[in-house]
């Protein structure tokens, strides 16, 4: 079966970098992608991994490690802006369907 | 700018209504998703749809159905609402395929049932 995990909940302060990790388990993948969802609002979407190593998009970076079903979401140069629920989900085919995770809360404090 | 809505954004009904949420895009995708969100179990699948006429269920899809008879529209039907399905319940798209093929979601609807 299809299982996804990753930690509920994280704080940092302004300015540093924070890591939030994500590990799943799946036979089929096609994909792990990373949302960010504020309180009250929908998920919009932030990276995209469907081979091993690092994709970089201005402070966010995401990586992936196929062989060991594991990704990160790194956020560089924290700001109160990026207090948010981050959530992971992996694709288990070309089809679509998307498995999330829990979620996990940032809370960045000045 | 194609964009996906949901209607209504807010509903207080009464247990044992029908209800039915709406869903519409216009990105042209054929994959539609209907997620509901609660606390402490993220966002779960109650239904989706690969393309016109297609529909299969999720992990939570028991007191709720959905049809899709055209590309832009999947709603969502409460059978008898029931007090646990109080939630906020978002609907997404996407298309087929690898890079570029993210889910889009609509702006979500919060569902209370007396």
């Amino acid at each position: 079966g299809q299982n996804i995990d990753q930690p509920t909940e994280m704080t940092a302060t302004e300015g540093a970098i924070v890591q939030i990790n994500c590990t799943y388990q799946t036979s089929g993948f096609n994909g792990l992608f990373w949302y960010q969802q504020h309180a009250g609002e929908a998920p919009t979407f932030l990276s995209y991994n469907v081979l091993d190593g690092l994709e970089e998009k201005g402070r966010f970076s995401s990586f992936l490690s196929r062989s060991k079903g594991y990704s990160y979401l790194l956020l560089k140069e924290l700001q109160m802006k990026d207090s948010a629920s981050y959530l992971c989900a992996f694709r288990g085919s070309t089809l679509g369907r998307l498995y999330f995770g829990r979620g996990t809360q940032l809370t960045v404090w000045p | 700018d194609a964009e996906i809505t949901q209607s209504p954004r807010h509903k207080i009904t009464e247990t044992g209504r029908q209800v039915t949420l709406a869903c519409h895009q216009t990105w042209n995708h054929n994959n539609m998703f209907w997620y509901r969100q609660d606390l402490g179990h993220g966002l779960r699948l109650i239904h989706y749809s690969y393309g016109v006429q297609d529909t299969n269920k999720g992990e939570v899809s028991d007191g709720y159905s959905v049809s899709r008879s055209n590309t832009e529209d999947l709603p969502l039907t409460l059978e008898s609402a029931a007090s646990s399905q109080t939630s906020v319940y978002f609907c997404a798209s996407s298309e087929f395929g690898g890079a570029g093929t993210e889910a889009f979601f609509g702006q979500g609807t919060r569902l209370t049932v007396v």
